[in-house]
């Protein structure tokens, strides 16, 4: 069965501090991997994807993260993380060819500024 | 260009009413999800359309649940005798398709069911 796990459930970081946040999948196939951002009161937005080709993304807003295949992990990072920062991220993952994808239960970013 | 648009943002039902909740998708977009995210949680799915063909309604609940996209574009997800553990946000998505597209979300419905 599909399975997206994100390590921290809450992080809390000061303005500047760089940023990692943890996602491992487990699925059989070919793998599109996602990151979403949700800011207070807004709707899901994407931040960056991965389909195949360089295992390093990088999204809107200075965010990238790395597909490793051996580990089954895409982190979501940031160098220099800012309060507008402050949101809930989501990791997905999906079949190459199917429809359906399985987010993880988010990890809650607090930036202190 | 007009994003995925849900209504209502917010309903309030009964125990035991049966709801509708509707889904614009942004135009031309094949494919159309929904997702229903409990608090706390990821967003789960529900079931998909490609056009008007349902491809995938495994992750309904119950036959309660019920999901339709009669034209191919707009698509109502209706739940009969709510109960609840059927509160909830109740995600849409459309996409260009499901080999490799990215999905954009609506806002989301939230039921509460009283």
């Amino acid at each position: 069965a599909q399975s997206v796990s994100q390590h921290n459930h809450h992080v809390i970081l000061s303005e500047a501090a760089s940023l990692e946040l943890g996602c491992n999948y487990s699925y059989g196939g070919t793998v599109n991997l996602f990151w979403y951002v949700q800011y207070p009161g807004q709707h899901l937005q994407l931040l960056l994807k991965y389909f195949s080709g360089d295992p390093l993304v990088k999204g809107i807003k200075g965010f990238e993260a790395e597909f490793i295949k051996s580990k089954f992990s895409f982190n979501l990072r940031k160098p220099s993380v800012q309060w507008s920062d402050t949101a809930e991220y989501f990791c997905a993952a999906k079949g190459a060819n199917a429809g359906k994808s399985t987010f993880g239960d988010g990890t809650t970013l607090t930036v202190k500024p | 260009g007009a994003g995925v648009s849900q209504s209502p943002r917010y309903k309030v039902a009964k125990r035991g009413q049966d709801v509708a909740l509707r889904c614009d998708p942004i135009s031309g977009h094949v494919s159309l999800f929904w997702y229903q995210q409990a608090l706390g949680q990821g967003p789960e799915f529900l079931t998909y359309f490609q056009n008007e063909a349902q491809l995938d309604k495994s992750g309904l609940p119950s036959d309660r649940f019920f999901a339709e996209r009669p034209e191919g574009s707009v698509s109502t997800l209706k739940i009969q005798r709510t109960q609840q553990e059927d509160s909830a946000v109740y995600l849409c998505a459309s996409s260009l398709g499901t080999d490799s597209y990215e999905q954009y979300f609506g806002p989301g419905t939230r039921l509460t069911v009283t």
